[in-house]
C-alpha cells in the first residue's frame, strides 16, 4: 500500500519568503497531485504532474520519481496563500486502488 | 464558468434523520466522486461514478448511499445508519477514472459541512 507523508505540518512565513513544502511516497506512481484548500474549505488543484516540473505562475511543483519525492515551491509568498497544500498519489490494487491523500500542511504568511 | 456547486454549505442533522447533498457538475465529466474530511485526517473516498447510472462503493461506504441518474449530478444521501456523520463533504470531479484513481486533474465543489445535533 502507497503511504504518503507531508512535511511540514504547518509552515510559518513572512510575506516575501520562498516557502517550500513536501511530500514524500512509498510506492512508485504515474502521477501525483497537488491541491490547495482554502480556509472556507474548498478544494482547487494546482498541479498533476508525474515527471520533471510544472510551473504556474509563483507556484513551482517538481518531483523526483527515482527518490519518490515532490515539492511544492512558493515564490514571494503571499498572505492570499495562506490555505492547507494537500499532495496526492495513487495506491494501486486493482478494483481496491485508490487515491491517497496526504493530512495537509497548513501555511500562514503574515503581512 | 465550468465548475462543481454543492449544496448546502451547512447542514444539521438531528439523530435518526437521512439528509441528502447535493453535487452538480457543469463539466462535461464522466467521473464523479464523494469524499469526507475529518480533522487532522487525509480525504477519504465514500462513493465515486465512472458513468452515468453506474456507481461504486469506496473505503468508507457504509451509511452513505448515492444515485447517478444524470451526468451531471451525483447526489450523496446520508443515511440514519452512518454512525458518526459529522465532517466535511467534498464532491470531485476528472475527466476519466482508473477504477477509484483518477486520470486527469481533479476539480473540487466548496464543500458541505454536516453536523449533527
Amino acid at each position: 500500500k502507497n503511504e504518503v507523508e507531508q512535511s511540514p505540518q504547518n509552515l510559518t512565513a513572512q510575506e516575501g519568503e520562498f516557502i517550500t513544502i513536501n511530500c514524500s511516497y512509498s510506492v512508485g506512481i504515474s502521477a501525483l497531485h497537488w491541491l490547495q484548500q482554502h480556509p472556507g474549505g474548498g478544494i482547487v488543484s494546482l498541479f498533476m504532474l508525474s515527471s520533471g516540473k510544472k510551473k504556474h505562475g509563483r507556484l513551482i511543483a517538481t518531483i523526483n520519481i527515482q527518490e519518490k519525492h515532490s515539492s511544492l515551491h512558493i515564490t514571494a509568498s503571499h498572505p492570499r496563500d495562506s490555505a492547507v497544500y494537500i499532495c496526492a498519489v495513487p495506491n494501486y490494487g486493482g478494483s481496491q486502488g485508490n487515491l491517497i491523500f496526504g493530512k495537509g500542511t497548513k501555511l500562514s504568511v503574515k503581512p | 464558468d465550468g465548475g462543481i456547486t454543492q449544496s448546502p454549505k451547512y447542514l444539521f442533522r438531528k439523530e435518526g434523520q437521512n439528509v441528502t447533498l447535493s453535487c452538480e457538475q457543469n463539466l462535461n465529466h464522466d467521473a464523479m466522486y464523494w469524499y469526507r474530511q475529518d480533522p487532522g485526517q487525509g480525504l477519504r473516498l465514500i462513493y465515486y461514478s465512472q458513468i452515468v447510472n453506474d456507481f461504486q462503493k469506496g473505503d468508507i461506504a457504509e451509511g452513505y448511499s448515492v444515485s447517478r441518474e444524470k451526468k451531471e449530478s451525483f447526489p450523496l444521501t446520508v443515511t440514519s445508519a452512518q454512525k458518526n456523520p459529522t465532517a466535511f463533504y467534498l464532491c470531485a470531479s476528472s475527466q476519466g477514472t482508473s477504477g477509484r484513481i483518477p486520470t486527469g486533474e481533479l476539480f473540487f465543489g466548496e464543500g458541505s459541512r454536516l453536523t449533527v445535533l
